[in-house]
């Protein structure tokens, strides 16, 4: 099973939006509305930010939003913040019952 | 407070075997699915296994196929990861996950070391 792909950086200024991709196949993201995405500071655990495309977890600010288009999943972070600053990993449920993650993205505010 | 807790990190010399547990507390563990991940030194995350509620039905990374199993002990509320015939880039921090297709819940992982 190969990783999702995603762009290993992107980069933004306080208070832009960025918007992360995640894109797969029709095996996985195309094929399930169980697309997940985790944001991780260093040394710390991930932490679930978007699950099933779109919808938030209690707490998750309402700055991170989800959506899918065919193979590709996105995050996008709006008016980004100093703590925003962190790995960003998308994940999807497979048609073999596994789970994938992607390949990971550096989010730098500048 | 829903909290999971794993233990049975270390190093381990390349064939050999560890046992990972999995605490968890707060939830009826019994009702979930556990997924277990893992994080080499500075990459990215890895998806390994996945085990139904009831344990009867797992699934694996190709990566850990027969050499890694998962077990739960549902009156224990604990989670198992036998690892055997370890290999150096076995080496990584390991998570334990509640949840299936997504997990709001993480430990705060345990450390693997695989090296002579």
């Amino acid at each position: 099973q190969s990783a999702l792909t995603q762009p290993a950086s992107v980069s933004g200024s306080p208070g832009q939006s960025i918007t992360i991709s995640c894109t797969g196949t029709s095996s996985d993201v195309g094929g399930y509305n169980y697309v997940s995405w985790y944001q991780q500071h260093p040394g710390k655990a991930p932490k679930l930010m978007i699950y099933d495309v779109s919808n938030r977890p209690s707490g998750v600010s309402n700055r991170f939003s989800g959506s899918k288009s065919g193979n590709t999943a996105s995050l996008t972070i709006s008016g980004l913040q100093a703590e925003d600053e962190a790995d960003y990993y998308c994940s999807s449920y497979t048609s073999i019952s596994t789970l994938v993650f992607g390949t990971g993205t550096k989010v730098t505010v500048l | 407070e829903v909290q999971l807790l794993e233990s049975g990190g270390g190093l381990v010399q390349p064939g050999g075997s560890l046992r990972l547990s999995c605490a968890a507390s707060g939830f009826t563990f019994s009702s979930y699915a556990m997924t277990w991940v893992r994080q080499a030194p500075g990459k990215g995350l890895e998806w390994v296994s996945n085990l139904s509620g009831s344990g009867g039905s797992a699934y694996y990374a190709d990566s850990v196929k027969g050499r890694f199993t998962s077990s739960r002990d549902n009156s224990k509320n604990t989670l198992y990861l036998q690892m055997n015939s370890l290999r150096a880039d076995d080496t990584a921090v390991y998570y334990c996950a509640k949840g299936l297709y997504s997990s709001n819940v993480w430990g705060q992982g345990t450390l693997v070391t695989v090296s002579s």
